[in-house]
């Protein structure tokens, strides 16, 4: 059974740009949440998304946002790129809701803005 | 303010050598506590849930305690294979994650 797949898995971007990241969960999962990971923050809850609507969404700018497609796969976006958005950014599937179980992480999109 | 945080920050420990690492948590409306094994360059891998105190679950060296204020993971003769960022995290909604503990194993 294939895992989380992310893409792109590295990225260099300037101030100013904007970004997307892609995220497909594993087959049948229809629970896809999106985590920041910083050395300084740790990993940080972005947002969820069950069956293409967004459920939750943690502490951050309105620049961060992100979406779920019908088949599940899901895609987060980061406009106007600040410096501090330069983090590993994480995507994790589930079969169902957030608060059910486990979660599985992709490898992530590390992003670095300069 | 619902907060985690894990002790100590770094372990370092001779193989075979027995220790413990601590998630100590303050939150409301807890639904489940969650311990994770991070490898450099990987996402987090899923190790054990816990729901309530007394609870505890077992993988190989690895032992996973919950009482009403914290968590134990539990390292019994560890391998240098253990050697990863251990993190726990917190279901309150969403989902809240500590900062790790980095474990390494010498031989």
């Amino acid at each position: 059974k294939a895992g989380v797949t992310q893409t792109p898995r590295y990225l260099i971007k300037t101030r100013g740009q904007q970004v997307t990241l892609s995220c497909s969960p594993i087959s049948g999962h229809r629970s896809v949440s999106w985590y920041q990971q910083t050395p300084g923050q740790g990993l940080q809850f972005l947002f969820e998304y069950f069956s293409e609507t967004q459920r939750n969404k943690g502490n951050f700018p309105g620049r961060f946002s992100g979406r779920q497609f019908s088949n599940s796969r899901s895609e987060m976006n980061v406009s106007t790129l600040e410096l501090g958005d330069s983090a590993l950014y994480l995507c994790a599937s589930s079969p169902s809701r957030l608060n059910t179980g486990e979660l599985f992480f992709g490898e992530g999109s590390r992003l670095t803005v300069l | 303010e619902d907060q985690v945080t894990q002790s100590p920050e770094a372990l370092r420990l001779q193989e075979g050598e027995s220790s413990s690492l601590n998630c100590s948590y303050t939150v409301s409306g807890l639904r489940g506590l969650f311990w994770y094994r991070q490898d450099p360059g990987k996402g987090p891998e899923f190790l054990f849930t816990l729901y309530s105190a007394g609870e505890e679950k077992e993988k190989e060296r690895l032992k996973a305690t919950l009482t009403k204020k914290e968590s134990f993971l539990h390292i019994t003769a560890p391998k240098p294979e253990d050697s990863a960022t251990y993190l726990c995290a917190v279901q309150v909604g969403d989902m809240r994650f500590g900062a790790g503990t980095r474990l390494t194993v010498k031989p």
